[in-house]
């Protein structure tokens, strides 16, 4: 079964700097989707980014990046210029076949 | 646009009660659903998902439920709540089952006393 691994419970960054969230998984498969979710204290899951593993460029929307190594099997976020916004906890995900599989979550902080 | 609702929001019952949650999708024609619980602290576990009217398939054994009567509505029920059913229930929709993002609804907060 896919496992997914964020190592970082928690994690805080002063407003308009740069923070890195990481995430890796286990999986035997080849094609496959990964996820990275963001949940603020309002709980609804609101998708961040998107990445199709069979694509070798990284996905990029507007502040947030991911670093995709297929071969490591890590998914790590960039965020940049964060905001206040931002302070979420942010959920890492692998889908294959509609089996989504989630990490236990990095709680950030964008501090002013 | 699409559009995803759940209710109720938020939801206190004893043990032993029964459990009727509901989501509803508007906006698209055959979506694939998806019942997820978040426990304190943790991350989404799926619990159900269907990809047609009358169709489900469960991932984790458990005392609930799931039932989809119309293709765009889901429920999730329980006949007897346990005390471990208290979590954060959320549910989602995707386009095509395998390749699609799954967007999330905004959840029930469940709390079994």
């Amino acid at each position: 079964a896919q496992t997914v691994t964020q190592s970082q419970p928690e994690m805080s960054v002063q407003e308009a700097e740069t923070v890195t969230l990481s995430c890796t998984y286990d999986t035997s498969e080849n094609n496959y989707y990964l996820f990275w979710y963001k949940q603020p204290p309002s709980r609804q899951m609101i998708l961040v980014i998107r990445q199709e593993a069979y694509k070798q460029q990284n996905a990029t929307e507007n502040r947030f990046s991911v670093n995709f190594q297929k071969a490591a099997k890590s998914f790590s976020l960039k965020i940049s210029d964060s905001q206040l916004g931002d302070t979420a906890m942010y959920f890492c995900a692998f889908m294959k076949n509609s089996d989504m599989r989630f990490g236990a979550g990095t709680r950030l902080t964008v501090k002013p | 646009s699409q559009t995803i609702h759940q209710w109720p929001a938020t939801l206190v019952q004893p043990v032993g009660s029964p459990l009727s949650l509901e989501c509803t999708v508007e906006g698209t024609s055959n979506p694939n659903l998806y019942w997820y619980r978040q426990a304190a602290g943790r991350g989404l576990q799926l619990l159900f998902y269907s990809v047609g009217i009358g169709q489900i398939s469960s991932e984790v054994p458990q005392n609930l439920s799931a039932s989809r009567p119309q293709d765009r509505q889901f429920i999730l029920s329980s006949k007897k709540l346990l005390l471990s059913d208290s979590g954060f229930y959320l549910c989602a929709w995707s386009l095509l089952a395998g390749t699609d993002t799954q967007y999330f609804g905004p959840g029930t907060r469940l709390t079994v006393l």
